[in-house]
């Protein structure tokens, strides 16, 4: 099946500095990909859809300038935590559609990155 | 607005007791509706989709338009059950994207 891949798959960092996070598709082009935030015990919310080659589309309340998404390519797609606070660490995961042709596509979840913010 | 509750944080049942985990949606238009398992440790995939009306796993779910229903069912539970379940849902209308519900951990106790 599809493999989405994550790196890294945990990173410390300081306050203030800012943090890439990569999500791959493996053995399958993704147009779109998506970028969620999970905290403890809590569920999925979806942060952020990544089209390649267009600008990230956003849901409401989150910070365009703060997390910043760049799809590049139809198999890479990044996260950036800009000057990041104790309050953005999490545990981010994206996940990719298959570009199956049909009118449905299956997401394709990485492993996830967890992000601890000292 | 889209919305899927699932109303039990926490499931336990016997290896052998039938399991049933409830998720309930709102949604204004015509959905997807998808289970989601995650294991220990691993990454977040697919159980089932109300499309296919497949059984995977021993698992079934029937989408209940009246009741705004997809709760997912087995008869017997097993020990390699035990893992996070979350309901999801979808559709044309919200672009496709997935809005998850709080997710239910089951527990198969020996």
């Amino acid at each position: 099946g599809a493999v989405v891949s994550q790196h890294p798959s945990w990173v410390i960092c300081k306050s203030g500095t800012s943090v890439k996070i990569e999500c791959r598709s493996l053995d399958f082009q993704a147009t779109t990909m998506f970028w969620y935030r999970q905290f403890p015990k809590q569920s999925l919310m979806l942060m952020a859809t990544s089209n390649e080659g267009s600008k990230a589309t956003y849901e409401q309340g989150v910070e365009k300038d703060k997390f910043l998404i760049n799809h590049a390519s139809l198999t890479l797609s990044t996260l950036t935590v800009t000057s990041a606070h104790p309050e953005d660490s999490s545990f981010y995961i994206c996940s990719a559609n298959e570009n199956s042709g049909s009118s449905f596509y299956e997401q394709y979840f990485g492993p996830g990155t967890r992000l601890t913010v000292t | 607005a889209q919305r899927v509750t699932q109303p039990e944080k926490l499931l336990s049942v016997f290896k052998g007791a039938p399991v049933e985990l409830k998720c309930n949606y709102s949604y204004s238009g015509s959905p997807e509706l998808f289970w989601y398992v995650q294991y220990s440790r691993q990454r977040l995939q697919l159980l089932l989709r109300h499309i296919s009306r497949e059984s995977i796993k021993g698992f079934t779910a029937d989408l209940n338009k009246g009741e705004t229903s997809f709760h997912l069912k087995k008869p017997f539970a097993q020990e390699e059950d035990s893992a996070m379940y979350y309901c999801a849902l979808s559709g044309w209308e919200y672009g496709n994207k997935l809005v998850f519900g709080a997710g239910t951990i089951l527990r198969v106790k020996s």
